[in-house]
């Protein structure tokens, strides 16, 4: 089955205190992995898109890369303003999207 | 002025009301999506349509339906709701399949 998953649900970091989200994957013939990041009451914002494994991409404090299996969202620092939950998707044979349920980021000041 | 925009923003019904919610966007995308988000499943997708005349159903198309009027425009409808239609609906557009997708702000329905 088709399946996309993250971890951890929920994440408590201190303000600097750096950490990864995990995003894997079972689906066949992956078109590209897309990285969300989505305040409350408020719908998803790009954040990046990884086409192939080993392909990497950086926006501030995030950091985003790619294997066969799964995905990573590196945040380096984090400050307050970074608390969201992100949301993994990945698009694969035609047309078909299918989302994670997110990992709920908070920064402690 | 916001690229993809929805109204109503929130809404509360009674089970068996018709309901419509609306999606327009200035994107110029021919590609336009609607999800629902309940908390702890993510984004799933209900219908996307690839252009006026090509309507698809998603993962949970039952028990709702859509209609597109124009490139700009996208109408998801329920068409006798139910309490387990209570959720945060999503529409959102992309240029491909495979590029990002843009979300609007989103419709917070309650059936009562």
């Amino acid at each position: 089955e088709d399946q996309v998953t993250q971890s951890p649900e929920a994440l408590r970091l201190q303000e600097g205190e750096s950490s990864s989200l995990n995003c894997s994957y079972t689906v066949s013939g992956l078109r590209g992995l897309f990285w969300y990041r989505q305040d409350p009451g408020k719908g998803p914002e790009f954040l990046f898109t990884l086409y192939s494994a080993g392909e990497e991409k950086e926006k501030e404090r995030l950091k985003a890369t790619l294997t066969k299996k799964e995905s990573f969202l590196h945040i380096t620092a984090p400050k307050p303003e970074d608390s969201a939950t992100y949301l993994c998707a990945v698009s694969y044979n035609n047309n078909d999207m299918r989302f994670g349920a997110g990992t709920r980021l908070t920064v402690k000041p | 002025d916001a690229d993809v925009t929805q109204t109503p923003r929130n809404r509360i019904t009674k089970t068996g009301k018709r309901i419509m919610l609306e999606c327009s966007q200035t994107k110029g995308h021919d590609r336009m999506y609607w999800y629902r988000q309940d908390p702890g499943l993510g984004l799933r997708l209900i219908y996307y349509s690839f252009d006026v005349k090509d309507i698809n159903k998603g993962e949970i198309s039952d028990g709702y339906s859509v209609s597109r009027q124009a490139q700009a425009k996208f109408s998801l409808s329920l068409e006798s709701a139910i309490p387990n239609q209570t959720a945060l609906y999503f529409c959102a557009t992309a240029e491909t399949s495979y590029n990002e997708q843009f979300f609007g702000p989103g419709t917070r329905l309650t059936v009562l």
